[in-house]
């Protein structure tokens, strides 16, 4: 079946604008994430969403970053006056349920690029 | 707080050498979990294996093998005569359920290179 789509794939912004990333989870997933990757901080995590439950949001570094989920499905990550720090890879990931033992699939990612 | 330290940033083998990669790990908890990922060039993180913190049984699977010691903390990947298509970054994670739900702690990264 379908595995986890991200889009855009590729994202050049200016300094100060907004973006919005898109997740689309594997159909049935009720547990997404997302992370960021980049160079100087390697691979972390950035909040999750559970069902209907409030989401965590202890990873996103500063109050610029936001993500809600619509419907249980669908996650827009949205960064606000983007700065050059903010870019990286983006990755969103799903699971069955939140609960490690259940692996979590990743999708390709969104290459941010603020210039 | 858990912690995830790959200390190889990169590995260089020759085809059809055995390579390790090495990976320790730092937590409080008493029941974790922890993975194995590999990110080939095109990007995508592909899941290769997953033990909770009861089972010191090692796995192997194919050409990759897995030896987890609790009383190192360690977790590590051997990779049986490496091919060119194991050519990748390898990622070692931890999970925690109940203080951090299921959040990945993800290690450095090991860049894999296998020249043919």
């Amino acid at each position: 079946g379908a595995g986890v789509s991200q889009s855009p794939s590729n994202k050049v912004t200016e300094k100060g604008k907004d973006v919005e990333l898109r997740c689309d989870p594997i159909s049935g997933h009720t547990a997404l994430y997302w992370y960021r990757q980049s160079l100087g901080q390697g691979l972390e995590f950035l909040i999750y969403f559970q069902g209907n439950s409030a989401p965590d949001k202890s990873g996103l570094p500063s109050d610029r970053f936001s993500a809600e989920r619509t419907g249980g499905s669908v996650s827009t990550l949205t960064i606000q006056r983007t700065q050059q720090e903010d870019s990286a890879v983006y990755l969103c990931a799903s699971s069955v349920i939140l609960a490690p033992t259940y692996e979590q699939y990743f999708g390709p990612g969104t290459r941010l690029t603020v210039t | 707080a858990q912690k995830v330290t790959q200390a190889q940033t990169e590995i260089s083998v020759v085809e059809k050498e055995d390579v390790t990669l090495d990976c320790v790990y730092e937590t409080r908890d008493t029941t974790y979990y922890l993975f194995w990922y590999k990110q080939p060039p095109s990007g995508e993180l592909v899941f290769l294996i997953r033990r909770n913190s009861f089972d010191e049984q090692n796995e192997i699977s194919g050409r990759y093998s897995w030896n987890f010691q609790k009383s190192t903390s360690s977790f590590n990947f051997t990779i049986t005569a490496s091919q060119v298509v194991d050519s990748a970054v390898y990622f070692c994670a931890l999970s925690v359920l109940e203080t951090s739900g299921s959040r990945l702690t993800f290690g450095e990264g090991t860049q894999l290179t296998v020249n043919p």
